[in-house]
């Protein structure tokens, strides 16, 4: 079975720091993502990555960015967090299709 | 116009009831069709997932993909309350590795009552 997990189920930040999101696929797959989850919008996709070291933008990436230094590791790094990044954060993982997802980590910024 | 549309619900059926769950889509270079299912605070679980049109049966889940009217379908026989969830489609238009992400519909919530 896939398996993609995310480092934290919860966190709380203040606004301005700097925050880091894990996450550690060990399927070997090429290709991970980063997604957020809010109600009423659905998952709307922040950044991809479809090799070590490339990344693409997706639909929203302002306020984020991300790092690849190794195959199964895609980090989600928010820059100088604020309120509007609070939010389920979801990461997951293919190569061909379909995508498997960790369990999320539901993110407050105070 | 929302590339993937799903009514949000709440759905509430009763156990035992097949459940009906749809998303329409206006893309016809989507080719990929899946069915996620989300319970509270977990991430999104693959249920079913086809790339051809007509019907794909696993246990009680059925995919229905009518690419004709940009229409998909999941049935669920036998309704349970562990059935109880949110359930996104999901599609996307390549099977490549060039990290095409998915279109997702913004889920339907079902309850399954005892």
């Amino acid at each position: 079975d896939v398996k993609v997990t995310q480092s934290s189920r919860y966190l709380v930040k203040r606004t301005g720091e700097k925050v880091f999101l894990e996450c550690v696929q060990d399927m070997d797959h090429e290709n991970m993502f980063w997604y957020r989850q809010d109600p009423g919008l659905g998952l709307r996709l922040i950044y991809f990555s479809y090799d070590v070291k490339m990344k693409e933008k997706g639909d929203i990436p302002e306020g984020y960015s991300v790092s690849r230094e190794k195959k199964e590791r895609f980090s989600l790094i928010l820059e100088s967090a604020s309120t509007n990044q609070t939010s389920m954060y979801l990461c997951a993982s293919r190569s061909s299709q379909p995508q498997h997802f960790g369990d999320g980590t539901r993110l407050s910024i105070l | 116009q929302k590339e993937v549309e799903q009514d949000p619900g709440p759905l509430s059926v009763p156990e035992g009831a097949i459940v009906s769950l749809n998303c329409t889509y206006s893309n016809s270079a989507f080719q990929y069709f899946m069915w996620y299912r989300q319970y509270s605070r977990k991430g999104p679980e693959l249920l079913m997932y086809t790339y051809s049109s007509g019907n794909k049966e696993d246990g009680r889940f059925t995919a229905q993909v009518d690419k004709s009217s940009k229409y998909i379908s999941l049935f669920i026989r036998d309704s349970q309350p562990s059935d109880s969830a949110t359930y996104l489609c999901a599609m996307t238009r390549l099977n490549s590795n060039s990290g095409y992400a998915l279109n997702f519909g913004k889920g339907t919530s079902l309850l399954v009552t005892p």
